[in-house]
């Protein structure tokens, strides 16, 4: 199985700045990885697949990239309502996998 | 509008069985996998299976083969997953998902969960 790894677990940043998360997978996934944001008692929504391609309606604040074992999300400016958890998932081979999670909370 | 619509929440006890449904509507639903996830309380997300409705081929995660059951009816644009006997573990909320060729497999279109409860 591939295992992906997201650091950091959680974060604390204010409105306007710049957030980077990671997500390591164990063995090359070329850039068959996507992510979602998920906010408390709702569905996940995908935010950017293939590593770097932007879902259609989400915000150009968003942006991935990466490819390989190493992949980012960037949030260029946070707006209050990014806070959220967000998620890594690839969808190389199955069985399919997510990353742990990384909670963005206001700093 | 494209969109996934799951059944509705459900609490039941230990040893019970459950199906619950995940209908799709306004695309051709033959033609893109239909996913399943478990989300536990406080928890991440954990792929179960998936399966394509043109074919009914499918594919399960080892962690929920055997113990969870996917299929789907075509006629009527729905997919099931069901438990023959539950367990208090299974407590979670299931989302449904829809993923495609066009996007390399990812979830675009997700359902708005349903949420079991095991509990005596």
């Amino acid at each position: 199985d591939i295992q992906l790894t997201q650091s950091p677990s959680s974060l604390s940043a204010s409105v306007g700045h710049r957030v980077t998360i990671t997500c390591r997978a164990s063995q090359s996934i070329n850039n068959y990885l996507n992510w979602y944001q998920q906010k408390p008692g709702k569905a996940p929504k995908l935010l950017i697949y293939a590593a770097s391609s932007l879902q259609s309606g989400v915000p150009s604040r968003f942006s991935g990239g990466g490819s390989g074992t190493d992949f980012t999300l960037t949030i260029s400016s946070l707006q209050p309502e990014d806070f959220a958890t967000y998620y890594c998932q690839q969808s190389s081979s199955t069985p399919l996998t997510f990353g742990g999670g990384t909670k963005v909370e206001i700093k | 509008e494209v969109q996934l619509v799951q059944s509705g929440a459900e609490v039941k006890k230990p040893g019970e069985s459950l199906k619950i449904s995940c209908k799709g509507s306004g695309y051709r639903f033959s033609n893109y996998w239909i996913g399943w996830v478990r989300q536990m309380p406080g928890k991440g997300l954990e792929w179960m299976g998936s399966i394509y409705p043109a074919d009914s081929d499918m594919r399960y995660s080892p962690s929920f083969e055997g113990q969870v059951t996917i299929s789907v009816d075509k006629s009527i644009t729905t997919a099931y997953v069901q438990w023959s006997s539950l367990k208090a573990s299974d407590t979670a909320m299931y989302y449904c998902m829809r993923s495609g060729s066009s996007n390399q497999n990812a979830f675009d279109i997700w359902g708005q969960g349903a949420l079991v409860i095991v509990s005596s």
